[in-house]
């Protein structure tokens, strides 16, 4: 079937630290690849996506690259602020379907 | 341009009642998506609609739980006689017409908190 495995959280940085969310994902034809984010009290908001192999999707300073090869797609941003304290989702639609399909998110937490 | 919208924001009701949510979309998006999402997991689906039409239901979905959408605008979900095991955000999202060389992003909306007591 499809599925989306994150890392384990919750994460906790520093301010202006380097941040790496690990994604893989299970799939049975070719899809789509997104990241959500969902701050405190809020619903979801689209951070980013990808729709082909090798695509990188960017936003507000994060970065996410769809790797075939390794089923991967890790969001990474090279410094943190307290204002991206929120919980993370990575999700994937397969061409034809309808779906999203969610991992179990990440809670990120950036103190000062 | 409003997003979507969801309302209630928050539900709370006895075991055994019945509760509905309503969903307003983007305006012209003409695909609506239900899904449910528990306390620390990431969101299930529910079910979709292309205009009026329910095109997919999830094994999610028990007799329980209908949705609808009349005039391909806003949507419904109902639960009827709530159990505890309901409790959970449910979101809504929508998403303009398919289009597999362009994927569309579904947008979601702010969700209704439901809790049964």
């Amino acid at each position: 079937g499809n599925s989306v495995t994150q890392m384990e959280g919750p994460v906790t940085l520093s301010e202006e630290a380097f941040l790496t969310i690990n994604c893989t994902y299970t799939a049975t034809g070719y899809p789509s690849l997104f990241w959500y984010v969902q701050y405190p009290g809020e619903g979801l908001q689209l951070l980013l996506k990808a729709t082909k192999a090798d695509d990188k999707g960017s936003n507000k300073g994060f970065e996410a690259t769809y790797r075939k090869e390794t089923t991967s797609f890790h969001l990474e941003k090279g410094s943190v602020q307290v204002s991206d304290s929120a919980v993370y989702f990575c999700a994937l639609i397969i061409q034809g379907a309808q779906k999203l399909v969610f991992g179990q998110g990440t809670r990120l937490t950036i103190n000062p | 341009d409003t997003g979507v919208s969801q309302d209630p924001r928050h539900k709370i009701t006895k075991r055994g009642q019945n509760v509905t949510f309503r969903c307003d979309p983007i305006s012209e998006h003409n695909r609506l998506y239900w899904y449910r999402q528990t306390l620390g997991q990431g969101p299930e689906f529910l079910t979709y609609f292309q205009n009026e039409a329910q095109l997919e239901k999830s094994r999610l979905l028990s007799d329980r739980f209908s949705a609808e959408r009349p005039k391909g605008s806003f949507s419904t979900l109902e639960i009827q006689r709530t159990e505890q095991g309901d409790s959970a955000m449910y979101l809504c999202a929508s998403s303009p017409s398919f289009l597999w060389d362009r994927q569309e992003t579904q947008y979601f909306g702010p969700g209704t908190r439901l809790l049964v007591l």
